[in-house]
């Protein structure tokens, strides 16, 4: 079983619609929880990044964090055809002081989208 | 502007060479990081470096090696020991170990 499972669709959805992108993870260990939007032949760009459990906001888009179910969500509202990427989940365990941790992420597979006119 | 330059874009390898994936920030960051991305899986961490002069092997690092003799340059050598080298590579860079990671836009290698 992966440490992060994530759909790889291809979903495709109407203009204006409401997208729900999700991940599923086993490592209760991961306090730091990242969405990244990656086109065709471009590296990731960082969308969202929250810390431990709870929601975000961002314009059109909202990251939501349940630890208790190891989940977390990505909703992007009023889709645009500009939307249309390849969006990864990545999550890390962080670490303390004095730690070895490095802010290792542990990527999902991906979710390929497609928003039409 | 700042961040993270890869070249080249495209690279081809022939048997038994090595090459050498080039990657600059400008973000003054501390760490740097080198991915590999294949078809359909998320990406796989090859090497990373807290620091310059200090590098650690990642999930995947047979095949590979790197150096950080500069804050800004993070290069990764691909060896003939990597027997499936056809990725794409990205190289990403972070403030601090628990800040958020920011990527160039990849070097694409395959195998001629």
């Amino acid at each position: 079983q992966k440490e992060v499972e994530q759909d790889p669709g291809p979903l495709s959805v109407p203009e204006g619609a409401i997208v729900s992108l999700n991940c599923t993870y086993s490592n209760s260990a991961f306090q730091y929880f990242m969405w990244y939007r990656q086109y065709s032949r471009k590296g990731p760009e960082l969308l969202m990044y929250t810390y431990s459990s709870g929601n975000k906001e961002d314009g059109r888009f909202t990251a939501q964090v349940d630890k208790s179910s190891k989940y977390i969500s990505l909703f992007i509202r009023d889709s645009q055809p500009s939307d249309s990427a390849t969006y990864l989940c990545a999550m890390s365990e962080g670490g303390g002081a004095g730690g070895t941790s490095y802010g290792k992420l542990t990527f999902g597979q991906g979710t390929i989208l497609t928003v039409h006119p | 502007d700042g961040g993270i330059t890869q070249s080249p874009k495209y690279l081809f390898r022939k048997e038994g060479q090595n090459v050498t994936l080039s990657c600059e920030q400008n973000l003054n960051h501390d760490a740097m990081y080198w991915y590999r991305q294949d078809p359909g899986q998320g990406l796989r961490l090859i090497y990373y470096s807290q620091i310059v002069n200090d590098f650690q092997k990642g999930d995947i690092a047979e095949g590979y090696s790197v150096s950080r003799e500069k804050k800004e340059s993070f290069p990764l050598t691909v060896t003939s020991a990597q027997k499936n080298p056809t990725a794409f590579y990205l190289c990403a860079s972070s403030a601090e170990w628990d800040r958020p990671q920011h990527f160039g836009d990849g070097t694409r290698l395959s195998i001629l």
